[in-house]
């Protein structure tokens, strides 16, 4: 079946370090991948997505690129802030965005990210 | 955006009794929603998926007996975990999309169990 990895954690940066998490995947077909953040205290929030090979994610200085070739899916940003100290999931949905079971998701363990001053 | 409200966050109960969580969407209507269990440093693990008005889809290995799961309208979910035992103790999460808009997926804060 579906299945993502992602990198053990915890990550401890201090601010403005580059930030790499990696994701890995195995799915049958054309999966869509994610990237979901929560906070403290908070629900899963998208942080971004890409739909096909070769596609770039990005939101809030994050970038991840869809690589099939590698079946990965690997979370950046080039300089960390306090406010990025979250819990981040990279996930897939084994179907395309307009499919009906695109809530089905399948996630990563988590990566707890803490970024000190 | 549209937010997914779950309640309670957390609850306490003892063995053998019946907890309910519900699950709302609060500005828009979701005919399908989620339900995600959450283990300690483990990954979301879906549960079933809820369908307003009719029976919810399990997956393989969830007791749908154990986890009753009922969906009566566009905005609300509720998970019953039944007789309760301390291995059901973990967090559970819902999840709703918003067809009208984006169609993008958006999470409950999760509801926290810990069965005594």
């Amino acid at each position: 079946g579906d299945s993502v990895t992602q990198m053990e954690g915890p990550v401890t940066l201090s601010e403005e370090a580059f930030l790499t998490i990696n994701c890995t995947y195995t799915a049958t077909g054309y999966p869509s991948l994610f990237w979901y953040v929560q906070y403290p205290g908070e629900g899963l929030q998208l942080l971004l997505k890409a739909t096909k090979a070769d596609d770039k994610g990005s939101n809030k200085g994050f970038e991840a690129t869809y690589r099939k070739e590698t079946t990965s899916f690997h979370l950046e940003k080039g300089s960390v802030q306090v406010s990025d100290s979250a819990v981040y999931f990279c996930a897939l949905s084994p179907f395309g965005a307009g499919g009906t079971s695109y809530g089905k998701l399948t996630f990563g363990q988590g990566t707890i990210l803490t970024v000190h001053p | 955006g549209a937010v997914v409200s779950q309640h309670p966050s957390w609850v306490i109960c003892k063995s053998g009794t019946s907890v309910k969580i519900e699950c709302r969407s609060l500005d828009f209507q979701a005919t399908t929603m989620f339900w995600y269990r959450q283990f300690p440093k483990q990954s979301l693990m879906l549960m079933a998926t809820s369908n307003e008005g009719s029976k919810a889809t399990y997956e393989q290995g969830v007791e749908k007996d154990k986890f009753l799961i009922n969906h009566a309208s566009l905005t609300l979910s509720t998970l019953t975990v039944t007789s309760a035992h301390p291995e059901d103790s973990s967090f559970y999460i819902c999840s709703a999309r918003d067809y009208s808009n984006t169609g993008e997926l958006f999470f409950g804060e999760g509801s926290r169990l810990t069965v005594l």
